[in-house]
């Protein structure tokens, strides 16, 4: 049981590049979560998944897109990535969307854009 | 203004002291409080949650909820070196029906000095 995954670990972009990250969970749990973390913000909601097939925005969604083929996966995507768009990206996951409910983050992905 | 604020520190405390950590909000909302506790490099993983106003205790840590002053604390007694990690206080439950969604502090770094 690996709980949250995420790939890649790092990685380092140009401005106008893109790419993907992935979430995996093996815990079969409904809800999917993307956030962002930068010195002095906390952790912000990017976009978040309440089923399979269905996405929604959150607190920053502006300049990325997420989808949900699958059950156990999230991708978070970057069509034209900027320096501003430099974090540290987690993923999480969670069996009910409620405030009581644990949500299980994964390892992170430190990515910079150049 | 963010709408909950957290002093991140660095807080540094010799081993056995007693550490206090502090969250103050702006939405009355909010019902529902969380401690998450992330080790340097690792994603964030829930340590205590509470409900509405008043104490949890959970072996040496305490959670307390003031919502007349819109302030949460976290009490860490006999603090260890395994201790030393970012604490985020995050809330929900604004009432519009999303509890799902977490609103964090900017997180709080604890260091334990043997």
């Amino acid at each position: 049981n690996a709980g949250v995954t995420q790939t890649p670990k790092f990685r380092v972009l140009k401005t106008g590049q893109s790419m993907t990250l992935l979430c995996a969970q093996d815990m079969n749990h409904e809800y999917m979560y993307w956030y962002r973390q930068d010195p002095g913000m906390g952790l912000r909601l990017i976009h978040y998944s309440v089923g399979e097939g269905t996405t929604a925005k959150g607190e920053v969604p502006d300049g990325y897109n997420v989808s949900r083929l699958k059950k156990q996966n999230f991708l978070l995507g970057l069509e034209s990535a900027a320096p501003s768009q430099t974090s540290v990206y987690f993923c999480a996951s969670s069996v009910e969307f409620q405030s009581t409910d644990t949500q299980y983050f994964g390892p992170g992905t430190r990515l910079t854009v150049l | 203004q963010k709408e909950v604020e957290q002093d991140p520190g660095p807080l540094s405390v010799p081993e056995g002291a007693i550490v206090s950590l502090n969250c103050t909000y702006s939405n009355s909302a909010f019902q529902y409080f969380m401690w998450y506790r992330q080790y340097s490099r690792k994603g964030p993983e829930l340590l205590m949650y509470t409900y509405s106003s008043g104490n949890k205790e959970d072996g040496r840590f305490t959670a307390q909820v003031d919502k007349s002053s819109k302030y949460i604390s976290l009490f860490i007694r006999d603090s260890q070196p395994s201790d030393s990690a970012t604490y985020l206080c995050a809330m929900s439950g604004d009432g519009s029906g999303n509890t799902g969604k977490l609103i964090f502090g900017q997180g709080t770094t604890l260091q334990v000095k043997p």
